[in-house]
């Protein structure tokens, strides 16, 4: 089985505050993290994955393999990122084969104040 | 526009009727992705199908769910005597196809089904 926890529903924090939104998974294999990211009255788009290690809108995120997370961070959070952050899971199951199945989790909605 | 495009945008219906939502995805994308999203919840896989045939159907909640690509490009996913609990956002997806695992979904803005 592949599971997502996003343990906070709602992250409130100032502008040019730091940010940080969590992620933990399970998951019986070698596995793929993202972010996904839905603005208000847009579609849900991928933000970033963690086989990039790139910085996006200047923020990044590191897969922990032995704490299983892939939290979601920026040093300086800016107002135009407040939206619904959605961690989700794939990956190359133990037992071999192919998995193209992408689980997320429940969201988070980050409100970014002025 | 080059997105993935989902008709209707809203539906609404009552107990018992019969439901279709269509997807059109992403001009080249073999890949295509069903998923349900009910309020304050992430979405919820429901079906993955690769060219034509359905390669993963393990997220359909019973059998008065079904989906179809018959042409490999647009899918229809058929809700057969809805019941109230089936209202939420349906929302398609689709990707270019990678060697064995999911690569970007591209998502379409969704179908708010709602059953009175």
């Amino acid at each position: 089985a592949q599971r997502v926890t996003q343990p906070e529903k709602l992250l409130s924090v100032f502008k040019g505050a730091p940010v940080e939104l969590k992620c933990n998974y399970s998951y019986s294999g070698s596995p793929e993290l993202f972010w996904y990211v839905q603005y208000s009255r847009q579609r849900l788009q991928l933000l970033l994955r963690h086989i990039s290690r790139e910085s996006i809108k200047g923020f990044t995120a590191d897969l922990n393999k032995g704490e299983t997370s892939f939290h979601l961070k920026k040093p300086f959070a800016q107002e135009e990122d407040s939206a619904m952050y959605y961690c989700a899971l794939s990956g190359r199951p133990n037992s071999g084969g192919s998995n193209y199945k992408l689980t997320f989790g429940k969201g988070t909605l980050l409100t970014v104040n002025p | 526009g080059a997105g993935v495009s989902q008709t209707p945008s809203n539906k609404v219906t009552e107990k018992g009727k019969y439901v279709e939502l269509r997807c059109d995805p992403i001009s080249g994308h073999t890949a295509l992705y069903w998923y349900r999203q009910s309020l304050g919840q992430g979405p919820e896989f429901l079906i993955y199908f690769q060219g034509t045939g359905a390669a993963d159907d393990s997220g359909l909640p019973n059998d008065r769910f079904f989906a179809v690509r018959p042409e490999g490009s647009v899918s229809t996913l058929k809700i057969q005597r809805t019941e109230r609990g089936d209202s939420a956002v349906y929302l398609c997806a689709s990707s270019l196809r990678r060697q064995g695992r999911a690569g970007e979904l591209f998502f379409g803005e969704g179908s708010r089904l709602t059953v009175l």
